[in-house]
């Protein structure tokens, strides 16, 4: 089974909102990513996790909290965003970060922020 | 910090041509660089991975190759079809994190 998945598919939630975006996988693998991909852009790198501890934040401002409840989980929360954070949010995993794997990315949450 | 440029950005042909795509990036200390396609609003998927140790990985019609030192590789497809219409994007992977090129948009006209 190679297959990451998130949930939900779209969302749309206000600026005073609070919502969370799922990802799994069960592929085993200990690393875990979240990208964010506006329109006719590449995916840009949010957040790494490696064995379930933050490593990377590519200075994500703290209206996005990611948590790693286990290795095989990944959730992003979300409280008091702006019109400019509507997107669609990647969730990709790798069997390890810093190293030469394979990255699979699941079919993204479409967000929306009114 | 890896800056990736594709070439061309869009790309429109008739089925059945054969195309290659371009990807150059800056910082040649690789591990690997993965191919993928994403179609509209969709995540995406992975088409092909290339060590930095290959020159060459092939996956059906597709066949992609890597000049590392040059910072350089190219996504070849046979007798293209129309359900090959999609973006397709590079991604050099440095060890921490794939950076993704700019993408080319390839339309196949039936």
């Amino acid at each position: 089974d190679t297959e990451v998945t998130q949930t939900p598919k779209h969302l749309v939630m206000g600026m005073t909102n609070k919502k969370s975006l799922k990802c799994e996988q069960h592929m085993g693998h200990r690393a875990m990513y979240w990208y964010k991909q506006k329109a006719k852009k590449p995916p840009e790198l949010m957040f790494v996790y490696s064995y379930e501890k933050l490593s990377i934040n590519e200075s994500v401002p703290s209206r996005f909290s990611p948590e790693c409840p286990n290795s095989s989980l990944l959730n992003l929360h979300l409280h008091a965003l702006q019109p400019e954070d509507s997107a669609l949010y990647l969730c990709a995993s790798s069997q390890a970060s810093g190293a030469p794997y394979e990255q699979y990315f699941g079919p993204g949450t479409r967000l929306t922020v009114t | 910090k890896q800056e990736v440029t594709q070439i061309p950005a869009a790309l429109s042909v008739p089925e059945g041509e054969n195309l290659v795509l371009n990807c150059s990036f800056t910082d040649s200390a690789i591990y690997n660089l993965q191919w993928f396609r994403q179609d509209p609003g969709k995540g995406l998927t992975s088409l092909l991975l290339i060590q930095s140790s290959q020159r060459e990985q092939t996956s059906g019609r597709l066949n992609a190759s890597l000049d590392k030192s040059s910072g350089r590789s190219t996504l070849y497809i046979a007798a293209s079809q129309p359900g090959d219409s999609a973006t397709y994007l590079c991604a050099p992977n440095t060890g921490n994190q794939f950076y993704f090129g700019t993408g080319t948009s390839l339309t196949v006209i039936p």
